[in-house]
């Protein structure tokens, strides 16, 4: 059975810095992965897909990277804002019957 | 257009009551779902459709009841739901149904059961 792991389940940080969110499954066997952020009481936003077949994918400030064979994902957030400040989930596709697997998730403060 | 439209944001409802939520895409896509998502927890799938029909029931209460009535719209009709059931619903939709494809969703439902 699939099972996805975020650490730390909460983290809080000074504005401007860099950091890394980790993610971790149990099967190698994935169709894609995907990075949500999430605002209190909001719905899921899609931040980056990265295909199994990738190994990362960037956009702005933000870059994913997937190594399958260890089973991990990071994504790395550059120089960071309070705007920032939400829970980032990390989700996979794994297995053809249209369920997605969602991580815990890690929370995130941004301090001005 | 990259939206998953929800409709009411916010519903308060009495134990007797019966409504609706609403779920709306003008992407094309012709998979599309209901999640339930109880604070500080992530989604539970409750229900998929794919091509307007129900593919899964994630054994979810006869209360809750899914109706996908063309490719563009998704209902999620309530009755005699419990306060247990107060939480944010979500609906996403995704080209085909996954996994290969990407999921998009929209903002939610806060649902309070009185």
């Amino acid at each position: 059975k699939q099972e996805v792991t975020q650490i730390p389940a909460a983290l809080s940080v000074p504005e401007g810095e860099n950091l890394v969110l980790n993610c971790s499954f149990t099967d190698s066997a994935i169709y894609n992965l995907q990075w949500f952020r999430q605002d209190p009481g909001k719905g899921l936003t899609s931040l980056l897909l990265i295909q199994s077949s990738q190994r990362e994918q960037t956009s702005g400030r933000l870059n994913a990277s997937l190594d399958k064979s260890s089973g991990r994902s990071t994504l790395y957030i550059a120089a960071s804002q309070p705007g920032d400040s939400a829970t980032y989930l990390c989700v996979l596709s794994s297995g053809n019957t249209g369920k997605l697997i969602f991580g815990q998730g890690t929370t995130l403060q941004v301090k001005p | 257009d990259t939206e998953v439209t929800q409709t009411p944001k916010h519903l308060v409802m009495g134990m007797t009551n019966k409504k609706s939520l609403k779920c709306e895409q003008h992407m094309g896509h012709r998979a599309m779902y209901w999640y339930k998502q109880k604070a500080k927890k992530p989604p539970e799938l409750m229900f998929v459709y794919s091509y307007e029909k129900l593919s899964i029931n994630e054994s979810v209460p006869s209360r809750f009841s899914p109706e996908c009535p063309n490719s563009s719209l998704l209902n999620l009709h309530l009755h005699a739901l419990q306060p247990e059931d107060s939480a944010l619903y979500l609906c996403a939709s995704s080209q085909e149904l996954l996994p290969n494809t990407e999921a998009f969703f929209g903002q939610g439902t806060r649902l309070t059961v009185v």
